[in-house]
């Protein structure tokens, strides 16, 4: 059964700092998404991870994919409020995805 | 614009009955999700379709019915044997069943119940 791990579930940072967010997975896949949640909100896509060694970049944020590892992080650089929200991993199984257990992110003026 | 429209956005249900939960999509996507979130917690999937008239249970099945009669049309059932339903409920698409395409989600429907 594929499991999908994530990584601090709480992290509270300070404003300028850096941080990783990791998401482990149990079985073998090429690709892996990466969604932001806003308190009471839907989830926006962020990253679509489509292979192996694959690095996306948006803003302040960097998504990076190693699938022999079984791993993606998920790289803050120079933290902003902004960024506070709850952040899922996703990887694809046969006919749907296993979501991580989010990592809900809190960045402190 | 293309996209997934849920309504209602808020929904109340008294004890016992059964509330059904609107989802649509014209992104001209197969594959549509149901999927449940609890405060605090990630998501768990109801039902799934990857077709027309074709739908499988998802991991929590037990108390939700749904049908697929339309192609861009996926509406999820609370029954009122779902003992628990207070939750936030979102609608995902997909161009095909499976995790090669990605999902988008609906803004979700959150439904308490009285």
């Amino acid at each position: 059964e594929l499991k999908v791990e994530q990584n601090p579930l709480f992290l509270s940072m300070q404003e300028g700092k850096n941080y990783t967010i990791y998401c482990n997975y149990s079985t073998t896949s090429d690709r892996l998404y990466w969604y932001r949640q806003d308190p009471g909100k839907s989830l926006e896509s962020l990253f679509v991870l489509l292979s192996n060694g694959a690095v996306k970049q948006e803003g302040r944020l960097m998504a990076s994919l190693d699938t022999k590892a079984r791993l993606s992080t998920l790289h803050i650089t120079a933290a902003v409020h902004d960024l506070s929200a709850t952040y899922f991993c996703a990887v694809p199984g046969t006919y749907k995805y296993i979501f991580g257990t989010g990592t809900r992110l809190k960045v402190l003026a | 614009d293309g996209g997934i429209t849920q309504s209602p956005k808020y929904l109340f249900r008294k004890e016992g009955q059964n509330v059904t939960l609107s989802c649509e999509q014209n992104l001209n996507h197969d594959a549509m999700y149901w999927y449940r979130q609890d405060p605090g917690q990630g998501l768990r999937l109801i039902y799934y379709s990857q077709i027309v008239n074709d739908f499988q249970k998802g991991d929590i099945a037990e108390g939700y019915s749904v049908s697929r009669e339309k192609k861009e049309s996926f509406p999820l059932t609370v029954t009122s044997a779902q003992k628990n339903p207070t939750a936030f409920y979102l609608c995902a698409s997909s161009i095909l069943a499976g995790g090669f395409n990605e999902q988008f989600f609906g803004p979700g429907t959150r439904l308490t119940v009285l």
